[in-house]
């Protein structure tokens, strides 16, 4: 089957990063995304994977393990503003794109 | 910035009626997608849509939904006989995928569809 798992909720301090893990079992993989949705707004793309490693963007880092079945999105200098949901999807092999139930953050002052 | 557009912003229907969601991707994209989310829940995939035609399906788009792209700029989701559990909020997203730093994916803002 194809299952997509992330942490439901997670902490941090503003100032502080943190790091929002993603396994997936799926029955092909051509790529991974991440995506950012404030409650009530549609999600925001953050990042695509399709090799393995790590991608930078400015404060937010996106990592790839294919033989794994894991990746992390990496928050650094965390602001109040980066509470949110994050989503973790996996494109298969046909263009289907399959969803993790979303990581809530939420930054404490 | 390039914007995923869609109209209208709230759908209010009653079950059994017909309704088309309208979604004007970004031009140069080739890859489309329409999503659901029902509140409180997660976002699930519908269905994609490349070289005018669909890719892949879930289990959610039955004979009661279809697309389309009819003149190289819209794109559409019909549902057929609306029923209350299509009550949700349904997303559109186009995607160029380039390789690397390319590779971007918007979404568009969203139709709440309300079924009565």
């Amino acid at each position: 089957g194809q299952n997509i798992d992330q942490p439901t909720e997670m902490t941090a301090t503003e100032g502080a990063i943190v790091q929002i893990n993603c396994t997936y079992q799926t029955s092909g993989f051509n790529g991974l995304f991440w995506y950012q949705q404030h409650a009530g707004e549609a999600p925001t793309f953050l990042s695509y994977n399709v090799l393995d490693g790590l991608e930078e963007k400015g404060r937010f880092s996106s990592f790839l393990s294919r033989s794994k079945g894991y990746s992390y999105l990496l928050l650094k200098e965390l602001q109040m503003k980066d509470s949110a949901s994050y989503l973790c999807a996996v494109r298969d092999l046909n263009d289907k794109i399959i969803f993790g139930k979303g990581t809530r953050l939420h930054i404490l002052p | 910035e390039p914007e995923v557009t869609q109209t209208p912003s709230h759908q209010v229907t009653q079950m059994g009626q017909e309704v088309i969601l309208r979604c004007v991707p970004i031009s140069n994209h080739l890859y489309f997608y329409w999503y659901r989310q029902i509140l409180g829940q997660k976002v699930e995939f519908l269905v994609s849509f490349y070289n005018n035609e669909i890719s892949e399906k879930s289990e959610i788009f039955d004979d009661q939904f279809s697309v389309e792209r009819p003149d190289g700029s819209n794109f559409t989701l019909k549902i057929r006989s609306t029923k209350l559990e299509d009550s949700a909020m349904y997303f559109c997203a186009s995607f160029l995928s380039g390789g690397g730093a390319a590779d971007t994916q918007y979404f568009g803002p969203g139709t709440r569809l309300t079924v009565l």
